[in-house]
C-alpha cells in the first residue's frame, strides 16, 4: 500500500525566510504527485501537481516542488514566505488510474513578521 | 461551476442522534471521496465512488457509518448513532476521469457532544 510522510509537523519560519517542506512516498512504481494547501478554516486547495516531464514542477503562489525519483521525495518549496503563507501542507500521491489520493498527515506552517 | 458542495457546513449534536452529511460533486466527474480530518489522525479516506458505485469502503470505521450515492450529482455519508469520537471535519472530493487531481468541498464540521 502506498503511504506519504512529511517529517516536519510544524514549521515556523520569519516572513522572507525560504522554505522547503519534506515529503517522501512509498511505491514502487508510477505515481502522481501533488501538494495541496489548507489556509485557516478553509478546504483543501491544489497547489501544483507532477504527473510526468520535468520534474521540477511550479505552482501557483511561487510554490515549486521537485520529483526526485531515487529518493522517492517531492519536497515542497518557496524561497521567500509571506505571512498570508501561513497555512497546513498536505503532500499526496496515487497511481495510474483511479484510485484515490494518499495524503501525508500535513505540515503546519506559520510564518511571522 | 460552483466546485464540491457539502451541506451542512457546521452540525452539532448529541450523542446517539443520526447524522446526514450531504455532498454535490462538481458536475461531470465520475469519482466521488469522503474523507475524515482530525488532529490526530489527519486526512483519512473513508469511502470512494467510481461512477456512483462504492470502490472501497474499506476506511468507514464501523457499521455506524454508512454512504451512498443514488446518482451522478448527490452523495451522503451519514452516521447512526453517532458518538463523540466522530468529532471531525468530514470532506467531500470529486475528481474528472480523465484528470487525477480531487477537487475538495469546503468540509463540514461536526461536532457530537
Amino acid at each position: 500500500a502506498q503511504s506519504v510522510s512529511q517529517h516536519n509537523h510544524h514549521v515556523i519560519l520569519s516572513e522572507a525566510a525560504s522554505l522547503e517542506l519534506g515529503c517522501n512516498y512509498s511505491y514502487g512504481g508510477t505515481v502522481n504527485l501533488f501538494w495541496y494547501v489548507q489556509y485557516p478554516g478553509q478546504h483543501l486547495q491544489l497547489l501544483l501537481k507532477y504527473f510526468s516531464g520535468d520534474p521540477l514542477v511550479k505552482g501557483i503562489k511561487g510554490f515549486e516542488a521537485e520529483f526526485i525519483k531515487s529518493k522517492f521525495s517531492f519536497n515542497l518549496r518557496k524561497p521567500s514566505v509571506q505571512w498570508s503563507d501561513t497555512a497546513e501542507y498536505f503532500c499526496a500521491v496515487n497511481t495510474r488510474g483511479n484510485t484515490p489520493l494518499v495524503f501525508g498527515k500535513g505540515t503546519r506552517l506559520s510564518v511571522i513578521a | 461551476d460552483a466546485g464540491v458542495i457539502q451541506s451542512p457546513r457546521h452540525e452539532v449534536t448529541e450523542m446517539g442522534q443520526e447524522v446526514t452529511l450531504r455532498c454535490k460533486p462538481i458536475s461531470g466527474h465520475n469519482s466521488l471521496f469522503w474523507y475524515r480530518q482530525t488532529m490526530m489522525r489527519g486526512l483519512e479516506l473513508l469511502i470512494y465512488f467510481n461512477n456512483n458505485v462504492p470502490i472501497d469502503d474499506s476506511g468507514m470505521p464501523e457499521d455506524r457509518f454508512s454512504a451512498k450515492m443514488p446518482n451522478a450529482s448527490f452523495s451522503t455519508l451519514k452516521i447512526q448513532p453517532s458518538e463523540p469520537r466522530d468529532s471531525a471535519v468530514y470532506f467531500c472530493a470529486s475528481r474528472d476521469r480523465a484528470l487525477y487531481e480531487q477537487y475538495f468541498g469546503p468540509g463540514t464540521r461536526l461536532t457530537v457532544t
